[in-house]
């Protein structure tokens, strides 16, 4: 079975300042998805990332996807407290469109 | 609003009893999955229907059971309920114009508390 770490589980950081969250996997894929999920609530898509090198970034986030290292990244520059809330990646296999998840990071921005 | 919609989005029971967890996807989304969220387990893909048929399983119990009906909305049915399944329920769709992309969408989710 797939599996999938992430790093750190919690994360508490000041505003202004940056920080990168962790997310590997254990076996071959080149599909690998970020979601932001608030107390709650569902999950919201924040990147598709389809192969290696991939790199996408939505105002404060940036996430890249090295396929080679089995690895992604979810980087945070200069946070601000909107963005606290639970970070999740999840890999779909190359034998199947299932998601694994990753066990999630709770980020909290202090001001 | 992911557009995929779920009911009910609380329910209690007790133990040893059954529910039925509703879910209709996105209009046009021919895949529906079903994620279990606890504590414990974290997220867990539970199964995936594609056009009605079922497509993949994951860890989901013997006691549980789906089906995608013609309208494309999809059951979930839980039976001889234990403490320890009271999770959150996520069901999401995806496009299927692009099967390799596999953006999945996700509903606000049925919490099942049982007691």
């Amino acid at each position: 079975e797939l599996k999938v770490e992430q790093n750190p589980l919690f994360l508490s950081m000041q505003e202004g300042k940056n920080y990168t969250i962790y997310c590997n996997y254990s076996t071959t894929s080149d599909r690998l998805y970020w979601y932001r999920q608030d107390p709650g609530k569902s999950l919201e898509s924040l990147f598709v990332l389809l192969s290696n090198g991939a790199v996408k970034q939505e105002g404060r986030l940036m996430a890249s996807l090295d396929t080679k290292a089995r690895l992604s990244t979810l980087h945070i520059t200069a946070a601000v407290h909107d963005l606290s809330a639970t970070y999740f990646c999840a890999v779909a296999p190359n034998t199947g469109n299932q998601f694994y998840f990753g066990t999630g990071t709770s980020l909290t921005v202090i001001p | 609003d992911s557009g995929v919609t779920q009911t009910p989005k609380h329910l209690i029971t007790a133990t040893g009893q059954r529910v039925t967890l509703r879910c209709s996807p996105r209009s046009g989304d021919l895949s529906v999955y079903w994620y279990q969220q606890s504590l414990d387990q974290g997220l867990q893909f539970l199964i995936q229907y594609y056009n009605g048929e079922e497509r993949a399983k994951g860890n989901i119990l013997e006691r549980f059971s789906a089906q995608q009906f013609p309208d494309l909305h999809s059951e979930l049915n839980l039976s001889s309920l234990e403490l320890g399944d009271s999770a959150l329920y996520f069901c999401a769709s995806s496009p299927s114009r692009d099967p390799r992309t596999n953006e999945q969408f996700f509903g606000p989710g049925t919490r099942l508390t049982v007691l």
